[in-house]
């Protein structure tokens, strides 16, 4: 079957601009998650949501980042007045449900370059 | 709060011998533990887990998992490395009480050598 999908794959803009990273998870998952990994880091944490809405945003690094998965399902990441150190692969990744026994499915990400 | 660590950054080993990958973590309450591996320009693959039970446990292409409470460890172990084992290896840990995040460590890359 279909698994994560993530768009774009990769992502080039300027630094200031606004970016919208858009996930699509595997049907039928409730759950959902976002992560950043940096170059020779492993994933980490930014916001998890149980259907629409966001459960833990406890890892998003500051205002500038929200996300929204208005239907259940689909799910996007906006950064806004995007920095250099956002520069960064974002995983989106879903699970049967939230419970911590789940593993969890992941995209193949989005590269954001921020120039 | 809760932590991964993979002291190697990399691990070379020849095709056809055995290998491991270590991991320890740190976990209040008792761990859920998951390793994933990622292949270049792919997203990250999940390998196996232990819950709760055996502490020997088997997963994808022939992987395993031996967790040791005493030693708070979680290696992962192939008895028989392929060439094409050669990827970038993650453990992670989420405790069992409470909805917290799941932890990852900063992998380990493994280079299998023909």
């Amino acid at each position: 079957g279909a698994g994560v999908s993530q768009t774009p794959s990769n992502k080039v803009t300027e630094k200031g601009k606004y970016v919208e990273l858009r996930c699509d998870p595997i049907s039928g998952h409730t759950a959902l998650y976002w992560y950043r990994q940096s170059l020779g880091q492993g994933p980490e944490f930014l916001i998890y949501f149980q259907g629409t809405g966001a459960a833990d945003d406890s890892g998003l690094p500051n205002d500038r980042f929200f996300a929204v998965r208005p239907e259940g399902s689909v799910s996007t990441l906006k950064i806004q007045r995007t920095e250099r150190g956002d520069s960064a692969v974002y995983l989106c990744a879903s699970s049967l449900g939230s419970q911590g026994r789940r593993e969890q499915f992941f995209g193949p990400g989005t590269r954001l370059t921020v120039l | 709060a809760q932590s991964v660590a993979q002291p190697e950054d990399q691990v070379n080993v020849a095709e056809g011998n055995p290998l491991t990958v270590k991991c320890t973590y740190s976990v209040s309450g008792n761990p859920y533990l998951f390793w994933y591996v990622q292949y270049p320009n792919r997203g990250l693959q999940f390998l196996l887990k232990y819950i709760t039970g055996d502490n020997l446990v088997k997963g994808s292409y022939g992987f395993e998992a031996e967790f040791n409470k005493s030693q708070t460890s979680f290696h992962l172990k192939k008895p028989s490395a392929l060439v094409s084992d050669s990827a970038l290896y993650f453990c992670a840990v989420r405790s069992d009480s409470g909805n917290t995040p799941l932890v990852f460590g900063k992998g380990t890359r493994l280079s299998v050598i023909a």
